[in-house]
């Protein structure tokens, strides 16, 4: 069965710096990667997937997200952060032979001023 | 854009009580899923379904139930409440044209049980 981890609980950054939320995949054959964003009282909000193609993968808000298949890895980034960033972050994976999708546990980014 | 509409933000609930979380999504998407969210746990599958009146128990389906009588609406019921079912809940759905097909979530149910 696949599964996800996210490393960190929670990431915090300034402002203006770059920032990377991690995640690693294990998956039976090819992955199905896909990062949400999760606003205080909202639900999740879709913001990349990886398909196949490109290992770098660009999303909404400025986001992307490199997949490296060595390292299993799929790690979230932004080259600036912005405060309103700050939001609890989900990674995702789902086995290409199926619709269970699985969740990390989730880290929560904060950007500071 | 895609929109899921759960019928409520808040509701608190007494022990014993059988309550209904309800859910509608307006584009015609076959797949739909129940989750909930607790903190350091993530999201956790309850149930699921891929087409009306069909469902499929995911990883923590004890004391829930669900129906599925309209392609648009998902219902989720706690048959007897409990206080361990304080929590979280998200609706999702989306297409079924295959795994590369992201899921898109209700706003969520926050659930007390007392």
């Amino acid at each position: 069965a696949q599964s996800v981890a996210q490393p960190e609980d929670q990431v915090n950054v300034a402002e203006g710096n770059p920032l990377t939320v991690k995640c690693t995949y294990s998956v039976s054959g090819n992955p199905y990667l896909f990062w949400y964003v999760q606003y205080p009282n909202r639900g999740l909000q879709f913001l990349l997937k990886y398909i196949t193609g490109d290992n770098l993968v660009k999303g909404s808000y400025g986001f992307e997200a490199e997949f490296n298949k060595s390292q299993t890895s799929f790690h979230l980034k932004k080259p600036s952060a912005l405060v309103s960033d700050s939001a609890l972050y989900f990674c995702a994976v789902r086995a290409y032979n199926n619709n269970d999708m699985r969740f990390g546990a989730g880290t929560r980014l904060t950007v500071k001023p | 854009d895609v929109k899921v509409t759960q019928s409520s933000r808040y509701l608190v609930k007494r022990t014993g009580e059988k309550v209904f979380l309800e859910c509608v999504q307006d584009m015609d998407h076959e797949n739909m899923f129940w989750y909930r969210q607790d903190p350091g746990l993530g999201l956790r599958l309850i149930y699921f379904s891929y087409d009306v009146k069909m469902k499929e128990k995911g990883d923590i389906p004890e004391g829930y139930s669900v129906s599925r009588e309209k392609k648009e609406r998902f219902s989720l019921i706690l048959e007897s409440a409990s206080t361990n079912q304080t929590s979280m809940y998200l609706c999702a759905s989306s297409w079924a044209r295959g795994p590369n097909q992201p899921q898109h979530f209700g706003d969520g149910t926050r659930l007390s049980i007392l």
